[in-house]
Order: structure tokens, then C-alpha cells, then sequence
């Protein structure tokens, strides 16, 4: 089974610091996504790569950068939380076409 | 812009009790349609993909349908540990990325 780990369950931080999500995926995917999920707002895409060094701005990405070192790996950071980015996280990779997602598990991020 | 639409948000059934979720969808030249669950604390798990008009799949008590305009996620004779909320996205175009719903919030009861 492919897997996507996200490093944090939980995550809780102050505001103005940068914070770090990683999500590392095993099954050599081509393509990562970040998402963030809020009560009523369902999922929205906030960056997606479709390769190594390569990213893209999804519908809410003020606020966020990215990184894409190493195919495996795709990392969402927040330069300076806000505590309107109290949120789900969600990061899923998909090896491209017309296949779905495989989605981690979430970190659920407090930002205070 | 891609719009996708669930209803109802949230659904009670007693366990046996057949029902429906639906999702409309707006998006120019659909390329796959997928169905979702997602359970509390988790990351969504897929289901299905649908890809034309007329199209069916099944698992176990679910068999997700699609027309033109929307998709149907049919619960057969559900069980509690089918609650969940199911979402519903769409692709289109040349993207990989996928559109979603806001989901279903089911609950199945004894």
C-alpha cells in the first residue's frame, strides 16, 4: 500500500513563528498536494508540485511557501503563523493522470 | 472554475436504512469524478473514481453513480460503522489537482 506520513499529528504554535509540516511519501509519485480543511470550507488546495523543485500556487496560498528538495518529500511552511491558520492539513500524493489521491493523515495545526 | 455541491451535510439513518448522498458538480470537460470517506481525526480514504456519463461501481453496501451534472453515492442497507463523511471531488482539464465538496456527514444508529 502506498503510504503518506505527515511528521505531526498534533502541532501547536505561537504566532509570528515559522512552522514546518513535512510529509514524506513511499511509492514514488510524481505528484504532492497540500490542502488545509476547515468546518464548512471542505478542502482547499493550497500548493501542489508535479515534480522535484517544481510548485505551484493552488487557491489559497497567501501565507504559505513550499519545498521540494527530494521527489519523496514536500514540505508546507507557514513564514510566520497567524491564528487564522488554525487548521487541518492534509498532504496527499498521486502518481499523476487520471488516478486519485492518496491522502496522510493529518496534522491538526493550533496556532496561539 | 470548477464547482462541486453535496447534499444533504449531514444525514441520519437507522442501521438497514437505504439511502442517498449527492454531488453536483460544475467543471468544463470532466476528467474523473471521486468519491471519498473520511473518518474523524483521519485523511480522506478513496473509494471511487467515476469517469463518464452512465457509469457504476460498487463496494461492499456503496455503488456510486454518475450522469452529466452529478454523482450519487448509494448506501444500501448501512451499518454503523458506515458513518463517516464522504466527500466528492472533481478533475478536469489537464490538471492532477482535484476540486472538493464541503462532504456528508453520515451517521448510521442501531
Amino acid at each position: 500500500d502506498v503510504k503518506v506520513t505527515q511528521s505531526s499529528r498534533y502541532l501547536v504554535k505561537r504566532t509570528g513563528e515559522k512552522v514546518f509540516l513535512e510529509c514524506v511519501q513511499d511509492m514514488d509519485h510524481e505528484n504532492m498536494f497540500w490542502y488545509r480543511q476547515d468546518p464548512g470550507l471542505g478542502l482547499r488546495l493550497i500548493y501542489f508540485s508535479y515534480d522535484v523543485k517544481m510548485k505551484e500556487k493552488g487557491d489559497i496560498p497567501e501565507g504559505y511557501s513550499v519545498s521540494r528538495e527530494k521527489k519523496e518529500r514536500f514540505s508546507l511552511i507557514l513564514e510566520s503563523a497567524s491564528t487564522n491558520q488554525t487548521s487541518m492539513y492534509l498532504c496527499a500524493s498521486s502518481v499523476g493522470g487520471d488516478y486519485g489521491y492518496t491522502f496522510g493523515s493529518g496534522t491538526r495545526l493550533t496556532v496561539v | 472554475e470548477d464547482q462541486v455541491t453535496q447534499s444533504p451535510e449531514a444525514l441520519r439513518l437507522q442501521e438497514g436504512e437505504s439511502s442517498s448522498l449527492n454531488c453536483s458538480y460544475t467543471v468544463s470537460g470532466l476528467r474523473g469524478l471521486f468519491w471519498y470517506r473520511q473518518d474523524p481525526g483521519k485523511g480522506p480514504e478513496f473509494l471511487f473514481t467515476l469517469y463518464s456519463a452512465g457509469e457504476e461501481k460498487e463496494k461492499e453496501r456503496l455503488k456510486a453513480t454518475l450522469t452529466k451534472k452529478e454523482s450519487f453515492l448509494h448506501i444500501t442497507a448501512p451499518k454503523p460503522e458506515d458513518s463517516a463523511t464522504y466527500l466528492c471531488a472533481v478533475r478536469s482539464g489537464t490538471a492532477s489537482k482535484l476540486t472538493f465538496g464541503t462532504g456528508t456527514r453520515l451517521q448510521v444508529t442501531l
